[in-house]
């Protein structure tokens, strides 16, 4: 079992859609969870980042983080073409810095 | 501020040899680490530099080795090459404190195809 779990996808969901992405863990050490945005050939690009338990928004995006559930998610309202990526989780048991176990990734294609 | 920039940005090789990737960090951070991402997949951790030192290690084998320079920037050094090897190559940089807030910011990776 791999110590992170993401649905590959592909997800296809319509302009102005909410969009749900998940990560379920499997190690309780985990605290610090991050979620990136990759374009194609590029690099990741931080989104959010979280410490411990709880909810964080940004613009349109909401993270939250239940460790009793071993579950991580990212909200995207009004999805907009320009959203089109892969998303990934990642996580770390002794900080933001430190090593960084990923998901596999969750592919959105947003259509106009 | 430049961020993370990583070169070459594209690389092909055979089977056998050996290449060395380059990294330098975003403006502040002291840490340097290194990832594998397959096509299709989550990157990997390769290891992490600190101090001029390895700190981390990701379960790869002794081919792959680095180094850290005194002014943070970082290689990444591939020996014997292999098809496996094909694979974009990410440096991510931060910094080591007590901050909750410290964590990585990628480079644009190096694509290496093993031909």
């Amino acid at each position: 079992q791999k110590e992170v779990e993401q649905d590959p996808g592909p997800l296809s969901v319509p302009e102005g859609a909410i969009v749900s992405l998940n990560c379920t863990y499997s190690n309780s050490a985990f605290q610090y969870f991050m979620w990136y945005r990759q374009y194609s050939r590029k690099g990741p690009e931080l989104l959010m980042y979280t410490y411990s338990s709880g909810n964080k928004e940004d613009g349109r995006f909401t993270a939250q983080v239940d460790k009793s559930s071993k579950y991580i998610s990212l909200f995207i309202r009004d999805s907009q073409p320009s959203d089109s990526a892969t998303y990934l989780c990642a996580m770390s048991a002794w900080g933001g810095y430190n090593k960084l176990i990923f998901g596999a990734g969750t592919r959105l294609a947003v259509h106009p | 501020d430049a961020g993370v920039t990583q070169s070459p940005t594209h690389l092909i090789k055979t089977r056998g040899q050996q290449v060395t990737l380059r990294c330098s960090p975003k403006s502040g951070h002291d840490t340097v680490s290194w990832y594998q991402q397959a096509l299709g997949q989550g990157p990997q951790f390769i290891f992490q530099y600190y101090e001029e030192e390895e700190r981390q290690r990701g379960n790869f084998p002794d081919r792959f080795s680095g180094h850290q320079f005194p002014n943070y920037s970082s290689e990444l050094n591939v020996n014997a090459l292999l098809l496996g090897d094909s694979a974009l190559y990410l440096c991510a940089s931060s910094r080591t404190g007590t901050s909750v807030s410290d964590t990585q910011y990628f480079g644009p990776g190096t694509r290496l195809t093993v031909l």
